[in-house]
Parts: structure tokens; C-alpha cells; sequence
């Protein structure tokens, strides 16, 4: 079965740093990966995902995330944090062997919580 | 494209009545619903899927007659929380793939905040 760790619960940085989230995963073998974002008391939007083929992909909102076949990891990335980017993230994977009518179920990690500061 | 919406946005309920939570796929065809819970600060945990016109299959843990769930067409699925109970209170948060994207996405509702007194 996958499983997703984000090693990181919060994470505090300062307005115009740059910002990376970790995210590693277990599974066999090439997983579906997704970053998602949670503003306070509304639902996920999409970040960016990983299918397959270029192994840096990039995302809305000037984010950037970098599969890592060998690290098992797929850290999400922004080069200048805006104030307006504190928000849950919670990284997800995807696999064949859960699955739903044909659709793919994720495994979502305990999320990561971003702290900006001015 | 592809939004999903839910209603209510938030509902407060006594406890003992039951509550229907809507999920609906607004301009695509859902081919399975999934509904998840999240408690404040924590994780989604997915509670069941659905595909419409089929019985929901629900995680483990999940108690089937609490948490009924209806895909009755392609663009609707319902939970209702049935006795409702002060720790039944949480953010629920429906999603939905379609054959006409790629099955390995999901979009998400905006979550419905359930408070039981």
C-alpha cells in the first residue's frame, strides 16, 4: 500500500524567501503525484501533478515541484513566498492498486502549514 | 471547467436529527464521488466512494447506517449523517473524477462545516 509523509507540520518563513515543502512517498512503483492547497475552512485546490515524463513540473501560483525516482520524494518549491500563500499543503499520491470504478484513489499526507511572515 | 459544489457551506444541527450534505459536478459527468473527513488541523480521511447507481463502498471504520450515501446520477451524490452526534461535527469534503479527464484527478468541493450541539 502507498503512504505519503510530510515530515514538516509548519513551516515559517519570511515574505519574499524562497520556500521548499518536503514530501516523501512509498510505494513500488511509479507513483501519481499531486501538491495540493487548503485555504482555511475551503476545499483543495490543485497545485501541480506528476504522471509521468519531465521530472520537474510546474505548477499555478508560481510553484514547482521535482520528482525524485531515488529519494522517493517530491518536494514542493517557490522561489519568493507571497504573504497570501499561508495555507495548509498536502501532498498526495496516486496508484493503480486503489482504485475506484476506474478512478484512481490518493493517499493524502498529513499536510504541511505555512506560516508567512511580513 | 470541472468545479464541484456542495450545499450547505456550513450547517449546524442538535443532536440526534440527521443532516444531508450535496455534492454536485457542475458542468461534468462524475463518474465516482469520493466524500472525505477532515478534522480541524488534520488530514482528509476518505469515508467512501460511489458510482452512480451503485452502493457506496466504504472505508474501514466508517459505519455504513451513520453515513448514507446516495449517487443517484452522474452529477449528484448525497451524504446524510444520520443521529447526528457532537463528535460526528467536521469539515466534509466531497470530489469527483470523469471519463472525459484523465480518472487519476480529482476535483474538489469547497467542504461543508458540520457542527452538531
Amino acid at each position: 500500500a502507498q503512504s505519503v509523509t510530510q515530515p514538516d507540520i509548519h513551516i515559517t518563513v519570511s515574505e519574499g524567501a524562497s520556500l521548499e515543502l518536503r514530501c516523501n512517498y512509498s510505494y513500488g512503483a511509479t507513483p501519481y503525484l499531486f501538491w495540493y492547497v487548503q485555504s482555511p475552512g475551503q476545499g483543495l485546490q490543485l497545485l501541480l501533478k506528476y504522471f509521468s515524463g519531465d521530472t520537474l513540473v510546474q505548477g499555478i501560483k508560481g510553484f514547482e515541484a521535482e520528482f525524485k525516482r531515488s529519494q522517493s520524494s517530491f518536494n514542493l518549491r517557490k522561489p519568493s513566498v507571497h504573504w497570501s500563500d499561508a495555507a495548509e499543503y498536502f501532498c498526495a499520491v496516486g496508484a493503480k492498486g486503489r482504485v475506484s470504478g476506474g478512478s484512481y484513489i490518493p493517499t493524502f499526507g498529513r499536510g504541511t502549514s505555512l506560516i508567512v511572515h511580513p | 471547467g470541472a468545479v464541484v459544489s456542495q450545499h450547505p457551506s456550513w450547517v449546524i444541527c442538535k443532536s440526534g436529527t440527521s443532516v444531508k450534505i450535496e455534492c454536485r459536478s457542475l458542468d461534468f459527468q462524475a463518474t465516482t464521488m469520493f466524500w472525505y473527513r477532515q478534522f480541524p488541523k488534520q488530514s482528509l480521511m476518505l469515508m467512501a466512494t460511489s458510482n452512480e447507481g451503485s452502493k457506496a463502498t466504504y472505508e474501514q471504520g466508517v459505519e455504513k447506517d451513520k453515513f448514507l450515501i446516495n449517487h443517484a446520477s452522474l452529477t449528484l451524490s448525497t451524504l446524510t449523517v444520520t443521529s447526528a452526534h457532537p463528535e460526528d461535527s467536521s469539515f466534509y469534503i466531497c470530489s469527483a473524477t470523469t471519463e472525459d479527464r484523465d480518472l487519476r484527478e480529482q476535483y474538489f468541493g469547497p467542504g461543508t462545516r458540520l457542527t452538531v450541539t
